[in-house]
């Protein structure tokens, strides 16, 4: 069965400092991996994806993830945090065969000034 | 464009209430989702209609009804919800892309009150 992790459900960083977020996952086929942000009161909005192809993700407002299959990891990378990017973070797997999304528990992202 | 749209914003209803979630999506997507989702929670998927059939239910209370009356609209029908159905429902549709893989788009959710 597939299964997501996310390591730390809170995360601060200082405005400006690098942001990591961690994902890892279990799978046995190859993943379509993504990641959402959710901002407070408000849907899920698509930052980033993996399906197929370069490994190394660019998304919106600056962020991109890295698929390395040997480590099942998808961490979510920013260079510079920004007051802005405060938010709950999710990593989703599409689960093989079905139209499920596997989600991740959540990392709250607090920017610090 | 990768618009779900969802109305009501917010809604209160009694417990004696019923009333209805619609959600919309103009980009011909053939999958729809709802989700529940509790705070400081990850989504809970409640049902998937593909191409206009019911083809998940998570075992959901049958106090939830859903509705897809054509491949852009979904609803999903409230009836003698208890308090702990209080929540934020999502909903969603599923790209399929050329090549593999799919992604789904979320709208901005109905935040529901019961009392």
């Amino acid at each position: 069965a597939q299964s997501v992790t996310q390591l730390g459900s809170h995360v601060s960083v200082s405005e400006g400092a690098l942001v990591l977020l961690r994902c890892n996952y279990s799978s046995s086929v190859p993943p379509y991996l993504f990641w959402y942000v959710q901002y407070p009161n408000q849907g899920l909005q698509l930052l980033l994806k993996y399906t197929t192809g370069a490994t190394l993700v660019k998304g919106i407002n600056g962020f991109e993830a890295e698929f390395k299959k040997s480590e099942t990891s998808f961490h979510l990378t920013k260079p510079s945090a920004h007051m802005s990017d405060a938010a709950e973070y999710f990593c989703a797997v599409s689960e093989s065969g079905t139209y499920k999304y596997i989600f991740g528990t959540g990392t709250r992202l607090k920017v610090l000034a | 464009d990768t618009e779900v749209t969802q109305t009501p914003k917010h809604l209160v209803m009694g417990m004696t209430n019923k009333k209805s979630l619609k959600c919309e999506q103009h980009m011909g997507h053939r999958a729809m989702y709802w989700y529940k989702q509790k705070a400081k929670k990850p989504p809970e998927l409640m049902f998937v209609y593909s191409y206009e059939k019911l083809s998940i239910n998570e075992s959901v209370p049958s106090r939830f009804s859903p509705e897809c009356p054509n491949s852009s609209l979904l609803n999903l029908h409230l009836h003698a919800l208890q308090p702990e159905d209080s929540a934020l429902y999502l909903c969603a549709s599923r790209q399929e892309l050329a090549g593999g893989g799919e992604t789904q788009y979320f709208g901005p959710g109905t935040r529901l009150l019961v009392l």
